[in-house]
């Protein structure tokens, strides 16, 4: 069975404090892995999509990494602003729907 | 551009009652899809549409009717609402299956 699961369910970081969010998945067939970021009371904003192990890419102070088994979003010297819930997503190879994960709520504290 | 727009925004429901959940998109994209949002459940496709006139089921498409008449609209529709229905929805669009997907600004269901 196709699963997406993100880790830790909830962050607090310092502001310049950086840090990692992890989002594994166990899927037939990776065509995309894509992160989003939710602020309360909003709809998912597109962040990121990775299609190959090894691809990486960069916006401001996040890079997002791709492996066989795994994605990791690196904030590096977070500000309160960054503050949200960010979310992971995976196209099947089979359907091609987007599978997504629980999310990770990041707090940061100036 | 709008982008995506969801109407309404809030929305209180008697079990039972029937309503329709609109969604728009001024970007000419091929792709859209509903997702309902539920705590510790993350986001599930409910229907899904590859260009007007084309429509599939995803997820968790029991409750729930839709169609695409035209590429910029698709409705979902609740037929008899339930309580497990209470959930937040979110309409999102994309240039083709598979590409980043633009998410509109939700509708808050309750059903009591």
């Amino acid at each position: 069975e196709d699963q997406v699961t993100q880790s830790p369910e909830a962050l607090r970081l310092q502001e310049g404090e950086s840090s990692s969010l992890n989002c594994s998945y166990t899927v037939s067939g990776l065509r995309g892995l894509f992160w989003y970021r939710q602020d309360p009371g909003k709809g998912p904003e597109f962040l990121f999509t990775l299609y190959s192990a090894g691809e990486e890419k960069e916006k401001e102070r996040l890079k997002a990494t791709l492996t066989k088994k795994e994605s990791f979003l690196h904030i590096t010297a977070p500000k309160p602003e960054d503050s949200a819930t960010y979310l992971c997503a995976v196209q099947t190879g089979n359907t091609g729907k987007l599978i997504f994960g629980q999310g990770t709520t990041l707090q940061v504290k100036p | 551009n709008a982008g995506v727009t969801q109407t309404p925004k809030f929305q209180v429901l008697k079990t039972g009652q029937s309503m329709t959940l609109q969604c728009a998109q001024d970007m000419n994209h091929e792709y859209m899809s509903w997702y309902r949002q539920d705590p510790g459940m993350g986001l599930r496709l409910i229907h899904y549409s590859v260009g007007a006139g084309i429509t599939d089921q995803g997820e968790v498409p029991n409750g729930y009717n839709v169609s695409r008449s035209t590429t910029e609209d698709f409705p979902l529709r609740l037929l008899s609402a339930a309580p497990s229905q209470t959930s937040v929805y979110f309409c999102a669009s994309s240039y083709a299956e598979g590409r980043e997907q633009f998410f509109g600004p939700g509708t808050r269901l309750t059903v009591l």
